[in-house]
């Protein structure tokens, strides 16, 4: 079974400050794909970035950076000084074959509710 | 702006009142979705649609009623529902479903939020 474990519920910081939000991920697959996704209030999802089991290359993209670590099945992302407007909820993905049964589903965390004060 | 476009963004039904979501993407995607949220939780997958033909069904009651009619529109019908369905509905859509296309991230729209007195 996929499971995908965000345990921070909400987080709460003031402008300029770094933040962390933690990702952990459980599957059997060997091969296997992790998502963040933001939800502003107005509701869409939006696609943040992508990652493959076989590629634990850290990324970086702007203020935002990702920190993915196989040994400890961990995804995690960071807004470096952050902003007013990266005030979301903030959910993490996963993507797993499940032997040929989980085609098409996305195994979603609970979210973390991100609130950045001026 | 979305590239999955949702319509109504907002929907006040009764009980016994038929009404219909609707869905549309232009980007040549081969695979929708419609998934459920309820407030301060993660999405719940409902229904998937492969090249026009549903491929799962998560035991929604039949009192959602999805359709595909092209590649580019999905429908969701809604019949007689219970206080309990009010929610955000979200639409979705990938490139397609595949083990060599389970990389490819789902794109969503703004959701529809369904109230029902």
């Amino acid at each position: 079974a996929q499971k995908v474990t965000q345990a921070q519920t909400e987080i709460s910081v003031v402008e300029k400050e770094d933040v962390t939000l933690d990702c952990v991920y459980e599957t059997r697959d060997t091969t296997y794909y992790l998502f963040w996704y933001k939800q502003p209030p107005s509701g869409e999802l939006v696609f943040l970035i992508r990652r493959n089991s076989f590629d634990e290359q850290n990324e970086i993209s702007g203020r935002y950076s990702w920190n993915f670590q196989k040994s400890t099945s961990s995804f995690n992302f960071t807004i470096t000084a952050s902003q007013v407007v990266d005030s979301a909820v903030y959910f993490c993905a996963l993507s797993a074959n499940a032997g040929g049964t989980s085609y098409g589903k996305l195994t979603f965390g609970q979210g973390t509710i991100l609130t950045v004060h001026p | 702006d979305t590239e999955v476009t949702q319509t109504p963004k907002h929907l006040v039904m009764g009980m016994t009142n038929k009404k219909s979501l609707k869905c549309e993407q232009h980007m040549g995607h081969r695979a929708m979705y419609w998934y459920k949220q309820k407030a301060k939780k993660p999405p719940e997958l409902m229904f998937v649609y492969s090249y026009e033909k549903l491929s799962i069904n998560e035991s929604v009651p039949s009192r959602f009623s999805p359709e595909c009619p092209n590649s580019s529109l999905l429908n969701l019908h809604l019949h007689a529902l219970q206080p309990e369905d009010s929610a955000l509905y979200l639409c979705a859509s990938s490139q397609g479903l595949s083990t060599g296309r389970m990389n490819q991230p789902q794109h969503f729209g703004d959701g529809t939020r369904l109230s029902i007195l």
